[in-house]
């Protein structure tokens, strides 16, 4: 079983730069969400979804876009990449907003 | 390595003693919770969840404990093990609030041999 499967795994961006960050799962589960972790700290929402076609914003969804137009993906975008987006970022997904949520291993993100 | 958990607060504990990690949530009307354990260079992995339902569940040398009347959560750790170093996380989920599922800050346990 595949899970939750997130790539890169590793990326340098320079300033200015776009990316997307690709996040799929194989569960077929309807809620899917995007967190960064910066170094020492703890994880942040950026933006989650309840189902395909319906996003929403988190704690911290500025410089970020997400789109869901299938179930199992979940892209993050990031437009114009800045010193301060340089982070962990995670995807993860769960079957139902009372169950687990299922982490992707992460992409590290450096901007420079 | 991983600089996870370096500015979190550290639980010292020695192998074998049983450790009690706490967590303060922030939202009285939330319904779902649950405990999460991140090793280094690695996402956060499920170790147990609690309903708003109940005050108290157990897994395997697991225990979350839920207190609603001061809005803390807590995770018990039975006869801890070397394997149990790591950062631990509670998160919380609202369904009122659209089904964010939000972190709490961590807990960096070390378990000493």
């Amino acid at each position: 079983n595949a899970g939750v499967t997130q790539t890169p795994k590793f990326r340098i961006l320079k300033i200015g730069q776009s990316m997307t960050l690709q996040c799929a799962q194989d569960m077929n589960h309807n809620y899917m969400y995007w967190y960064r972790q910066d170094p020492g700290m703890g994880l942040k929402l950026i933006y989650y979804s309840v189902g395909a076609g319906i996003t929403d914003k988190g704690e911290v969804p500025n410089g970020y876009n997400v789109s869901r137009s299938t179930t199992e993906d979940f892209p993050l975008r990031l437009e114009l990449a800045a010193p301060s987006q340089t982070s962990v970022y995670f995807c993860a997904s769960s079957h139902r907003v009372d169950t687990e949520a299922f982490f992707g291993q992460g992409t590290r993100l450096t901007v420079v | 390595g991983e600089s996870v958990g370096l500015h979190l607060p550290t639980l010292s504990v020695q192998e074998g003693d049983n450790s009690i990690i706490n967590c303060a949530y922030s939202n009285s009307a939330s319904d779902y919770f649950i405990w999460y354990k991140q090793e280094s260079g690695k996402g956060p992995q499920f170790i147990i969840d609690i309903r708003s339902n109940m005050d108290k569940r157990q897994g395997q040398r697991v225990t979350v404990l839920l207190n609603k009347t001061v809005k803390h959560l807590s995770l018990q750790i039975a006869a801890t093990q070397p394997g149990d170093s790591a950062v631990y996380f509670c998160a919380e989920n609202m369904r009122a609030a659209g089904n964010k599922l939000t972190f709490g800050g961590g807990t960096r346990v070390l378990v000493k041999p």
